[in-house]
């Protein structure tokens, strides 16, 4: 069973506008979210995380909202760049093991 | 100079074949790890390590093995490819799971025919 949920496969913006990337997931014992970039034929990069203490979490254009009662975390991208048009992953972090991650979300922003 | 290079970028193979991805870093990084991305699929995990001595299993292992050859080395093995195999594969390292996460290599893409 899927323990970090990526529910939309992708996600259609305008440029200057907001989007906001969605995760769920199920284990309470996760104690660190990250958000990953990738690019056609790059390797993903970090982007920004939010440690399970925290509800938010801010870099430049990018925000991550940490909600542990309804075990939901998103990543806001404002404003929208087309730049930013990539696969977006969220990953968790059981302690001590690997990252685990979601399916992604192929976000477009259009000029 | 990358920090986390694969051997090969791209390969086509056969089914049967033994095949051999390779990583190295640069970064001084203890733990390494390999993941496969499949379309719609997201990464998996296979394998990781987090010292030269240590070798754990990930959530889909079955038909790859792992050797830690060095602390900078991590080489993933197919001891005979099967075609639901085809899929790009990335080496990743890290000092901590959290908060740097981890540094990914650029992929190599793997089809097997």
């Amino acid at each position: 069973d899927q323990q970090v949920k990526q529910n939309s496969p992708s996600l259609s913006v305008q440029e200057g506008r907001i989007s906001i990337l969605n995760c769920d997931y199920t284990n309470s014992m996760f104690d660190y979210f990250l958000w990953y970039k990738k690019y056609p034929a790059e390797g993903p990069t970090f982007l920004i995380s939010i440690s399970s203490i925290k509800d938010k979490n801010e870099d430049g254009r990018f925000t991550v909202f940490l909600n542990k009662s309804a075990k939901h975390l998103s990543l806001h991208i404002v404003p929208s760049q087309p730049g930013d048009s990539a696969v977006y992953f969220c990953a968790a972090s059981p302690a001590g093991t690997a990252l685990i991650f979601g399916k992604g979300t192929t976000l477009s922003v259009s000029s | 100079d990358a920090d986390v290079t694969q051997t090969p970028r791209n390969r086509i193979t056969k089914t049967g074949k033994r095949i051999m991805l390779e990583c190295s870093q640069t970064k001084g990084h203890d733990r390494m790890y390999w993941y496969r991305q499949d379309p719609g699929l997201g990464l998996r995990l296979i394998y990781y390590s987090f010292d030269v001595k240590d070798i754990n299993k990930g959530e889909i292992s079955d038909g790859y093995s792992v050797s830690r050859q060095a602390q900078a080395k991590f080489s993933l093995s197919l001891e005979s490819a099967i075609p639901n195999q085809t899929a790009l594969y990335f080496c990743a390292t890290s000092d901590a799971i959290a908060p740097k996460g981890l540094f990914f290599g650029p992929g190599t893409r793997l089809t097997v025919l």
